[in-house]
């Protein structure tokens, strides 16, 4: 049982489309994140979904637009596609707990490559 | 700003070396401090994680203490093998805002030969 999935794993696309990446997870957790890794395998978190209300949105540019229809997924839709926007997209999710967060857990990435 | 330094890789070692990969923070308040691993190919796996000054994590033979004297998280293994090959990361979790959040390190490539 995979507990973050994500969908595509690869995707390559063409500078100006549109295109989504899908997550789930059947962690029960309630909070999801996207992060995003780029060439140089640093990665910086982009958006936070705590029970489906949206709590850290990261100077991302707002042709990347999250959503979550509930709190097993964070989808994320990506406008008007840019050179730049080639990297990994990880989801993670991690539980909620009193007095602070633990771990996150990670899906496997979909590499995005735009042309 | 909350931040994670590493040493740069990449890291070359034989198999049965011994590994320290630096892992030093800028934190306010009391974060979380985690290390994550990344084989080729794969997604980020937690490999260990402290919580509070002077714990120590450890798991797969991989040790590290969380020094707040020095806010250092140093990732030590006493005899690597060729499976350990991967890419490390460093990373601590804000405190006190708890929103989750992991600022990451620029992550240090690890290969041991045989």
């Amino acid at each position: 049982d995979t507990a973050v999935s994500q969908t595509p794993k690869y995707l390559v696309t063409q500078m100006g489309n549109d295109k989504s990446i899908k997550c789930e997870q059947n962690l029960g957790h309630d909070t999801m994140y996207w992060y995003k890794q780029d060439s140089k395998k640093f990665l910086k978190i982009m958006f936070s979904y705590n029970n489906k209300e949206l709590i850290i949105n990261e100077t991302v540019p707002n042709r990347f637009s999250p959503k979550s229809p509930d709190k097993a997924h964070l989808n994320l839709h990506i406008n008007s596609l840019e050179l730049g926007d080639s990297a990994v997209y990880f989801c993670a999710s991690s539980p909620s707990e009193t007095g602070g967060y633990t771990e996150a857990f990670f899906g496997q990435g979909t590499r995005l490559t735009v042309v | 700003g909350n931040s994670v330094t590493q040493m740069e890789g990449p890291v070359t070692l034989s198999e049965e070396a011994f590994l320290t990969i630096n892992c030093t923070y800028t934190a306010t308040g009391y974060p979380s401090l985690f290390w994550y691993v990344q084989y080729p190919g794969e997604g980020l796996q937690l490999l260990l994680k402290a919580t509070k000054a002077d714990d120590k994590g450890s798991n797969k033979g991989f040790e590290a203490t969380y020094r707040k004297e020095t806010t250092s998280f140093h990732l030590e293994k006493g005899s690597v093998q060729v499976s350990d090959s991967a890419v490390y990361f460093c990373a601590l979790s804000e405190a006190p805002s708890n929103t989750g959040k992991l600022i990451f390190g620029q992550g240090t490539t690890l290969q041991v030969k045989p």
